[in-house]
């Protein structure tokens, strides 16, 4: 089974901070997914990373893949209130005719004014 | 821009009856999933779905649960007779194509509470 853990689990910072939150595995990933997700909504894509030691920019959220692509991290520079959020990874692999990702708990953030 | 759609939003079921979700993916994709979650748990992968059969399904995907694609525009998950841990959120997922950087979309969800 491939985990994917995600730290912290809850995060608090006031506006204008940075921050980086974590997704781990053990496992090997062909590629990773981030996404948002709102209470009572489905989670609405950040970024796709595929290559090991990838740097993805969207505007002030920096995304990385780690070298043995094991690992990533999202980093938010200058947080605003707008950016609260669970932050969920998501893992995948592929190959035949199948396609599923696996989800880490997220990282439950919240940007005080 | 193009998005999945699910309904209902919401819908309340006794335990034993049979609940149908319904969603419409995005127009040009050709692989279709759903997933789960249960509230506070994570997001979890029950079935996908090509050329109009299953291609993978997760132990939770039994003998209750079936999909179809019964026209052109729709992808349904059934779930014949429903218990009370079947309450969840339940997300359609689409996807172009399959392959390394592949992307997958997903609906807004259907809260399914099953009393």
């Amino acid at each position: 089974t491939q985990l994917l853990e995600q730290s912290p689990q809850f995060l608090s910072i006031q506006e204008g901070e940075n921050l980086t939150v974590y997704c781990n595995s053990s496992s090997v990933f062909s590629s990773l997914q981030w996404y948002r997700q709102e209470p009572g909504e489905g989670p609405v894509l950040l970024v796709t990373v595929v290559t090991g030691g990838e740097v993805k920019k969207l505007k002030r959220l920096t995304f990385q893949f780690g070298d043995a692509r094991k690992d990533s991290s999202l980093h938010i520079t200058a947080a605003q209130p707008g950016d609260t959020g669970l932050y969920l990874c998501a893992g995948a692999r592929s190959g035949g005719s199948n396609y599923k990702l696996t989800f880490g708990k997220g990282t439950l953030l919240t940007v005080n004014p | 821009e193009p998005e999945v759609t699910q309904t209902p939003s919401h819908q309340v079921t006794q335990m034993g009856q049979e609940v149908i979700l319904r969603c419409v993916p995005i127009s040009n994709h050709l692989y279709f999933y759903w997933y789960r979650q249960i509230l506070g748990q994570k997001v979890e992968f029950l079935v996908s779905f090509y050329n109009n059969e299953i291609s993978e399904k997760s132990e939770i995907f039994d003998d209750q649960f079936s999909v179809e694609r019964p026209d052109g525009s729709n992808f349904t998950l059934k779930i014949r007779s429903t218990k009370l841990e079947d309450s969840a959120m339940y997300f359609c997922a689409s996807s172009p194509r399959l392959g390394v950087g592949n992307t997958i979309y997903f609906g807004e969800g259907s809260w399914l509470t099953v009393v």
